[in-house]
């Protein structure tokens, strides 16, 4: 099974900063890699798609980047509503999912 | 407006069972397939099972395969998950998703609300 490398497990940042986060795939996956934000009590909601596909409604601030094995999550100007834990999340190609630990987003 | 209403979370003693159902709305169910995804409290994201538009096939993680069961009724638009055999570790929010496909890879872009399910003595 592919693992999937998330990083860092938190991260606290100001508002207007630029955030990254990175997923390490263990083998090649192409550009199947996508990146989700959960507020708590929420459920997970799609941003990125594909790598670097912005889904649909989801603010130009939130972008993503790579292929094979090295992936990045990026917000370029961090707002106090984007507090939350974001998650990457590969599929291999066999059918089979796997999500990363998660980054936790607080504000500094 | 997708709508995804999970249902039939709830308190089970281990070894027991329970069954989960996912009524769906705003879209052609049968064009989709359909998973769940669970988690456990305070954790991260984990897939469970997801079955084809048709209900043709279907897949699960390893730990769950022999346990649960996942299906659909597509002329009532819901999806289910029958869990048995129910361990303490089973304990998490269960999530209905739909699945949705571009170029090669695979995605989840529409989510339920989840339900609770504990396994506890």
């Amino acid at each position: 099974d592919i693992q999937v490398t998330q990083s860092p497990s938190s991260l606290s940042a100001s508002v207007g900063d630029r955030v990254t986060i990175t997923c390490q795939a263990s083998r090649d996956i192409k550009t199947y890699l996508n990146w989700y934000q959960q507020k708590p009590g929420q459920a997970p909601k799609l941003l990125i798609y594909d790598a670097s596909n912005l889904q649909t409604g989801v603010p130009s601030r939130f972008s993503g980047s790579g292929s094979g094995t090295d992936f990045t999550f990026t917000i370029s100007s961090l707002q106090v509503e984007d507090i939350a834990t974001y998650y990457c999340q590969q599929y291999d190609g066999d059918l089979l999912y796997t999500f990363g630990q998660g980054t936790v987003l607080e504000i500094k | 407006e997708v709508q995804l209403v999970e249902s039939g979370g709830g308190l089970v003693q281990p070894g027991g069972s329970l069954r989960l159902s996912c009524a769906a709305s705003g879209f052609t169910f049968s064009d989709h397939w359909m998973s769940w995804v669970r988690q456990a409290p305070g954790k991260g994201l984990e897939w469970v099972a997801d079955v084809k538009g048709d209900g043709s096939s279907q897949y699960y993680m390893k730990s769950v395969e022999g346990r649960f069961t996942i299906s659909r009724d597509n002329a009532k638009n819901s999806l289910y998950l029958q869990m048995n055999s129910l361990r303490a570790e089973d304990t998490a929010v269960y999530y209905c998703a739909r699945d949705h496909k571009y170029s090669g890879g695979w995605h989840f872009d529409y989510w339920g609300q989840g339900t609770l399910v504990t396994v506890s003595s």
